[in-house]
């Protein structure tokens, strides 16, 4: 099973709102990540986690708030978004590096448009 | 400051064509090179490759990696319309980032 499942799959919210994405994998992966992809575009790294542990954060705007409740979920929580922010939203995950895979299996995407 | 670079960007081809596509990489501590398929959700995983010269297989499609000449190939025979999409190369170092290259938007036509 290499299933990441994500909610909603499509959110349409005004820029006052407050939002949140989800993200549940049970491969027992270890690793955790968030994408933004903007159309024609590739994937471009939000944020990673590692043992629930936020490992990397690229530069993110504090409107994005993500948060790994166990190893198995992962959320991003999102307020006071901006127009621009409008895009699809992809979760990974994948096994621990030691592991010595790195291979990172993508959800099917929230597509997020703010108004 | 790692590059991953696809080519060509865009291709149209009829079915039953044979298409390669190329991703060149320069990447500090390299691990692993990856292909993926992206219609219009979500990137699905098609290959890693971590050796060079040894290529990998799955049905009509197969990617090989040279490690010296730093490149990759995806091949994909006897192409159908099932296959149009974008393929993303992505190169993984010793972070936990995947570098992504642009992506190559294949169009096979009946």
């Amino acid at each position: 099973d290499t299933e990441v499942t994500q909610t909603p799959k499509h959110l349409v919210m005004g820029m006052t709102n407050k939002k949140s994405l989800k993200c549940e994998q049970h491969m027992g992966h270890r690793a955790m990540y968030w994408y933004k992809q903007k159309a024609k575009k590739p994937p471009e790294l939000m944020f990673v986690y590692s043992y629930e542990k936020l490992s990397i954060n690229e530069s993110v705007p504090s409107r994005f708030s993500p948060e790994c409740p166990n190893s198995s979920l992962l959320n991003l929580h999102l307020h006071a978004l901006q127009p621009e922010d409008s895009a699809l939203y992809l979760c990974a995950s994948s096994q621990d590096r030691l592991a010595g895979d790195e291979t990172q299996y993508f959800g099917p995407g929230t597509r997020l448009l703010v108004l | 400051e790692d590059k991953v670079v696809q080519s060509p960007l865009s291709l149209v081809v009829h079915e039953g064509d044979t298409v390669t596509l190329n991703c060149s990489y320069e990447v500090t501590n390299f691990r692993s090179l990856l292909w993926y398929k992206q219609e219009k959700k979500a990137p699905t995983f098609l290959f890693m490759l971590t050796s060079s010269g040894i290529e990998k297989k799955s049905g009509r499609l197969s990617s090989i990696l040279d490690k010296k000449e730093l490149f990759s190939i995806l091949n994909i025979t006897a192409t159908q319309t099932g296959d149009s999409a974008i393929y993303l190369c992505a190169v993984s170092n010793s972070g936990y980032a995947l570098n992504f290259g642009k992506g190559t938007s294949l169009l096979v036509t009946p």
